[in-house]
C-alpha cells in the first residue's frame, strides 16, 4: 500500500530564515505530487504540482519554491520566510484522478 | 474560473443525519470529492463520485450529484461524535488539479 510522509510535523522559524519541507511517497512510482497551503485552518490553496522529476508547475506567485530531486520526493523551500508564510502545508500524491494527502507540516513564522 | 462553495458550519445531534452541501462551477469536472479533516491532521479521502453518476452510497455516506444545478451533497447517516471535523468538497479540473471549497465545520452534539 502507498504511504506519504511529511516532515517536520511542526516548525517555528524566525522571519528571514530559510525553509525546507520534505515530502516522500512510498509504494508507488511516478506519482503526481502537490503542495498545498491551508491558512487559518480552512481552505486549501494549490501552490505547486509536479508530474515528474524536475518538472514543477507553480500556481501562484509567492515567496516559495519547489523541487523534485527524486521520483517520490517533493521539497518546498524558501530563502527568506515572511510572516505571511505561516500556515499548514500539505503534500499530496496521485496516480489518476484521486489525490491522497500527507499529515501536514504546521509552520509558524515569528 | 473555477469556484467551489460550501456552507460554513453545520451542527447536528448525535444519531441524526447530516447533509453537507456544495456547489461548483466547472461543468467539465470529471470527478467530485469529499474529504474529511480532523483537528491538526491532513485530509482524508471519504468518497468520490464520477460526473456521470447521480448517487453513490458507501456505508453511512451517501453522495448525491445534480449535474444540471452543479450541486453536490454528502449525507452522513446516524452521525456520531467522531464525525465532527471539517468536510471539504473538491472538483477535478485539467486532470491534475483539484479545486477545494473552504470547508464545512460539522459539529456533532451528544
Amino acid at each position: 500500500s502507498q504511504t506519504i510522509h511529511q516532515w517536520p510535523a511542526t516548525l517555528v522559524q524566525p522571519v528571514g530564515s530559510p525553509l525546507s519541507l520534505e515530502c516522500t511517497v512510498e509504494g508507488t512510482s511516478n506519482p503526481n505530487l502537490y503542495w498545498y497551503r491551508q491558512a487559518a485552518g480552512r481552505g486549501l490553496q494549490l501552490l505547486f504540482y509536479s508530474v515528474g522529476i524536475g518538472q514543477i508547475s507553480s500556481e501562484v506567485p509567492q515567496n516559495l519554491s519547489a523541487s523534485r530531486p527524486q521520483d517520490r520526493q517533493f521539497i518546498l523551500s524558501s530563502k527568506k520566510l515572511l510572516l505571511s508564510d505561516s500556515g499548514f502545508y500539505l503534500c499530496a500524491w496521485s496516480r489518476g484522478e484521486t489525490q491522497y494527502f500527507g499529515p501536514g507540516t504546521r509552520l509558524l513564522v515569528l | 474560473g473555477e469556484d467551489v462553495e460550501q456552507s460554513l458550519f453545520l451542527s447536528v445531534r448525535e444519531g441524526d443525519s447530516s447533509v453537507i452541501n456544495c456547489t461548483y462551477t466547472d461543468s467539465s469536472s470529471t470527478y467530485l470529492y469529499w474529504y474529511k479533516q480532523e483537528p491538526g491532521a491532513g485530509l482524508q479521502l471519504l468518497t468520490y463520485i464520477f460526473s456521470n453518476m447521480d448517487m453513490k452510497q458507501d456505508q453511512r455516506l451517501t453522495v448525491l450529484l445534480n449535474k444540471k444545478d452543479k450541486h453536490l451533497s454528502l449525507r452522513i447517516a446516524d452521525t456520531q461524535t467522531g464525525d465532527s471535523a471539517i468536510y471539504f468538497c473538491a472538483e477535478s479540473i485539467d486532470g491534475n488539479k483539484l479545486v477545494f471549497g473552504a470547508g464545512t465545520i460539522l459539529r456533532v452534539k451528544s
